[in-house]
């Protein structure tokens, strides 16, 4: 019964290549992100979804697609990998509103080979 | 725009004692809320504390507080009573409403817990 899961938790692959993540929460959240923490451990906000619907998103290259197919889910689709692209991603959830804290999910550690 | 600084990239603690891991935002809005979270070698996020602008006291859970001096625009996090599980990177973040409830936040500090 966990809260917000993504897999996979390791995702090795190709510059070129294209990969996706999933993510799904069951808390009844209406709000997903996803963030990227670099290899100095900076969390960094990519994406913010509310009710489905794009809310931020934070220059990140348009290589980088997230979709929401309902309230509980948030994937993330990113096309010709980049070396850049190295990273672990983490997908979490919350309420809307300043006191909901943000649950996250496990992560996942992109390499780009 | 919303800014959180963790200067202290790497801390100290004897087992035991009590640690203060600095936290300072930077805000032109006055309702926001201030949240601390642990990241342990394995990896995930654990919400630790959060603290409400319009709050009155300062946050408290077990043995982690939140000392909040909102002049001083600071939201420290207080461990008491170290042990060696609190080894982790720990981080402050900040969440203003109407930014799509994004938390934003710091560089992290990391703690090692000494036996």
């Amino acid at each position: 019964d966990t809260a917000v899961s993504q897999t996979p938790k390791y995702l090795v692959t190709q510059m070129g290549n294209d990969k996706s993540i999933k993510c799904e929460q069951n808390l009844g959240h209406d709000t997903m992100y996803w963030y990227k923490q670099d290899s100095k451990k900076f969390l960094k906000i990519m994406f913010s979804y509310n009710n489905k619907e794009l809310i931020i998103n934070e220059t990140v290259p348009n290589r980088f697609s997230p979709k929401s197919p309902d309230k509980a889910h948030l994937n993330l689709h990113i096309n010709s990998l980049e070396l850049g692209d190295s990273a672990v991603y983490f997908c979490a959830s919350s309420l809307t509103g300043l006191e909901g804290e943000a649950f996250f999910g496990q992560g996942t550690r992109l390499t780009v080979v | 725009a919303q800014k959180i600084t963790q200067t202290q990239p790497g801390m100290f603690v004897q087992e035991k004692e009590a640690v203060t891991l600095d936290c300072t935002y930077d805000t032109s809005d006055p309702s926001y809320g201030l949240f601390w979270y642990k990241q342990p070698s394995s990896g995930e996020m654990i919400f630790l504390i959060y603290q409400g602008s319009y709050d009155q006291q300062n946050a408290t859970e077990g043995r982690y507080s939140l000392n909040f001096q909102k002049a001083r625009k600071s939201a420290n996090l207080v461990i008491s009573a170290s042990q060696l599980g609190d080894s982790a990177m720990y981080f402050c973040a900040m969440r203003v409403v109407g930014y799509g409830n994004k938390l934003v936040f710091g560089a992290g500090t990391i703690l090692r817990v000494k036996s």
